[in-house]
């Protein structure tokens, strides 16, 4: 499976602030994937980063609060943008391998 | 789009039983079933899956059962261990038009009692 790693693993942050997230894969793969996980709660599908072209939003998701960036088939950015306590959350990124999805560590998001 | 649902919210069992984990799912062009583990602070680790061309899957002491008639498939852990205490989430393959990623069940709580 692919190695992914993310950055930041943790922030703290004020809110109205935006806070960038990367998702790094040791290898090119097709479809990327970010997630939110709420306190106790389960996955929830944000979008499909595309890359080369605009990324692919669930319902409730919407560009200028979550933008994405897709420049290659190794990376992607997700900015959660002018943050409320409500975004406070583990984000996640994830790869689609031959068989199945793989998620990378988090990142733990505090916005107080 | 697809809609998962899973019971139990918890589960509790003495260790050396069976625990059963429940999923259904409303989509019918949907796959794709994995079942994840996710323990405390960590990442879902993906555990076993099946696809919609196969009835049953087994993988040592976890097996997956899939009904797509009736649209729900089961995880199956049998002589269960304190270490497979953690977070279970069923998916599904979300093959309609959005994101086109997993649709995630609300997660079972496995509780391995000594």
């Amino acid at each position: 499976s692919a190695v992914i790693s993310q950055k930041p693993s943790r922030d703290i942050c004020q809110r109205g602030t935006s806070l960038t997230i990367q998702c790094q894969v040791d290898s090119q793969v097709t479809m990327m994937f970010w997630y939110r996980q709420q306190p106790g709660q389960s996955l929830t599908l944000i979008a499909t980063a595309n890359q080369g072209s605009e990324a692919t939003y669930e319902s409730g998701f919407v560009i200028d609060k979550f933008p994405i960036s897709r420049p290659n088939l190794t990376f992607s950015t997700l900015t959660v943008s002018n943050m409320s306590p409500e975004d406070s959350s583990i984000y996640l990124c994830s790869v689609a391998g031959k068989e199945t999805q793989y998620f990378g560590p988090g990142t733990r998001l505090l916005v107080l | 789009g697809e809609n998962v649902e899973q019971h139990p919210s918890t589960l509790s069992v003495q260790e050396g039983d069976s625990a059963v984990i429940k999923c259904t799912y409303s989509d019918s062009a949907s796959n794709y079933f994995p079942w994840y583990k996710q323990e405390l602070g960590k990442r879902p680790q993906l555990i076993i899956d099946i696809r919609s061309n196969v009835g049953e899957k087994k993988d040592q002491r976890i097996a997956v059962t899939l009904n797509k008639t009736a649209k729900h498939f089961s995880l199956h852990i049998t002589e269960t261990q304190p270490e497979d205490s953690a977070v279970y989430f069923c998916a599904a393959h979300d093959s309609g038009g959005g994101a086109d990623g997993l649709t995630f069940g609300k997660g079972t709580h496995l509780i391995i009692q000594p």
